[in-house]
């Protein structure tokens, strides 16, 4: 069975200063994995994924993420956060044939001016 | 292109009641993935839907039921409301079956149960 753990259900940061939000994945083959990001009222957005190939994987708004294998994780940055980066961000695992997504709980993203 | 649209946005409802929530895909995606929200469990996979027929399910009482139509747009049911009910439901759609498709999410129904 696939599992996420994310770590920290709450991340501050100030504005312009890095962004680390870390995920651990648990799967038995090789690993999908996703960050989406949902601000308030909305669904979700898919920020970057990961299926193979190069394992540093670039995003949308500045963030990239990279595919650790002997480290089983998959830690989201972002080098300068911005105000517009105050969200709620889910790392997500999958793979192939008929198994779906399974989310982490999440890391809230506060930005402080 | 537009994206998956949710109905309704918002839903109050009674202990005991049911309710039917709906969700039209991106023009062209033929699977659709509902999902449950809530602050304790997070996002919880209910069912998938390809090609009208369901491809898989998560491990949720049979109160929750859905399906999918020819046009590939999804209702799903939830009959005997509880109030541990009371979630977002999010319905993802994408172009294909499983996960190596990227899966679009819609704003999500608001269900509360009173």
């Amino acid at each position: 069975a696939q599992s996420v753990t994310q770590l920290g259900s709450h991340v501050s940061v100030s504005e312009g200063a890095l962004v680390l939000l870390r995920c651990n994945y648990s799967s038995s083959v090789p690993p999908y994995l996703f960050w989406y990001v949902q601000y308030p009222n909305q669904g979700l957005q898919l920020l970057l994924k990961y299926t193979t190939g190069a394992t540093l994987v670039k995003g949308i708004n500045g963030f990239e993420a990279e595919f650790k294998k002997s480290e089983t994780s998959f830690h989201l940055t972002k080098p300068s956060a911005h105000m517009s980066d105050a969200a709620e961000y889910f790392c997500a695992v999958g793979r192939s044939g008929n198994t779906p997504l399974v989310f982490g709980k999440g890391t809230r993203l506060s930005v402080i001016a | 292109k537009a994206g998956v649209t949710q109905t309704p946005r918002y839903l109050i409802k009674t202990r005991g009641q049911q309710v039917t929530l709906s969700c039209s895909p991106i023009s062209g995606h033929r699977s659709v993935s509902w999902y449950q929200q809530t602050p304790g469990q997070g996002l919880q996979f209910l069912f998938e839907y390809f090609s009208e027929t369901q491809r898989n399910k998560g491990n949720f009482p049979g109160r929750f039921s859905g399906r999918q139509f020819s046009n590939s747009r999804s209702e799903m049911n939830v009959s005997t409301l509880e109030l541990g009910d009371s979630a977002l439901y999010l319905c993802a759609s994408s172009l294909g079956q499983g996960t190596s498709y990227e899966q679009y999410f819609g704003p999500g129904t608001r269900l509360t149960v009173t």
